[in-house]
């Protein structure tokens, strides 16, 4: 079945470390996307990448690294610099070219992710 | 910039009750418009599309219609069950020609329970 992966499910991090999320997709989708979810909030857009080895930062990337080195991952770093990084952590997908159904993005069942 | 608003939650109602989730936006242009739903702990699933004005999105009993006079993107449902209990996102996405990565702007969600 065709889908978005993401590991682990839950993740607990003491303060100062750095910990990698991972996010896997089987879809031959070209852009793919990282937003954080906040208890009573929307989601907002952290980084995303239209094709491998390029991405760009989105509305709230302090703190956060990201990599785009095969087309079907797209892993995420939350660094020691994010100074609030508990939160549940969504990827999703899109496929860029064509018509109809471009403008969609999948998601993963995300990762949620608590600072001890 | 690019803005949409969901009404306020939590919404309780009981089964076999009309939902009605409003959903108003601001943008340039002509944006796609989305319906996205949450349950709980897990990722967000597409729900319903609508991509021009006049369009009217359906899945599930769910249905939606771009209203670009009135700007708005009203969820409804005839009849609710409990497995309905969900947050329910209202969203945009705006192309921007050659440029567009295909940014979704979130509303806040809202919190939607049915009782038996």
């Amino acid at each position: 079945d065709g889908g978005i992966t993401q590991s682990p499910k839950y993740l607990f991090r003491k303060e100062g470390q750095n910990v990698t999320l991972s996010c896997e997709q089987n879809l031959n989708h070209d852009a793919m996307y990282w937003y954080r979810q906040d208890p009573g909030q929307g989601l907002r857009l952290i980084y995303y990448s239209q094709i491998v080895n390029d991405f760009q930062k989105g509305d709230i990337a302090e703190g956060y690294s990201v990599s785009r080195e095969k087309k079907e991952s797209f892993p995420l770093t939350v660094t020691s610099a994010q100074k609030n990084p508990t939160a549940f952590y969504l990827c999703a997908s899109r496929y860029r070219h064509g018509g109809q159904g471009t403008d969609t993005q999948y998601f993963g069942p995300g990762t949620r992710l608590t600072v001890l | 910039g690019d803005s949409v608003t969901q009404m306020e939650g939590p919404v309780t109602l009981s089964e076999e009750a009309f939902l009605t989730i409003n959903c108003t936006y601001t943008a340039t242009g002509y944006p796609s418009l989305f319906w996205y739903v949450q349950y709980p702990g897990e990722g967000l699933q597409l729900l319903l599309k609508a991509t021009k004005a006049d369009d009217k999105g359906s899945n599930k009993g769910f249905e939606a219609t771009y209203r670009k006079e009135t700007t708005s993107f009203h969820l409804e449902k005839g009849s609710v069950q409990v497995s309905d209990s969900a947050v329910y996102f209202c969203a945009l996405s705006r192309s921007a020609g050659g440029t567009s990565y295909g940014k979704l702007t979130f509303g806040q969600g809202t919190i939607l329970t049915v009782h038996p």
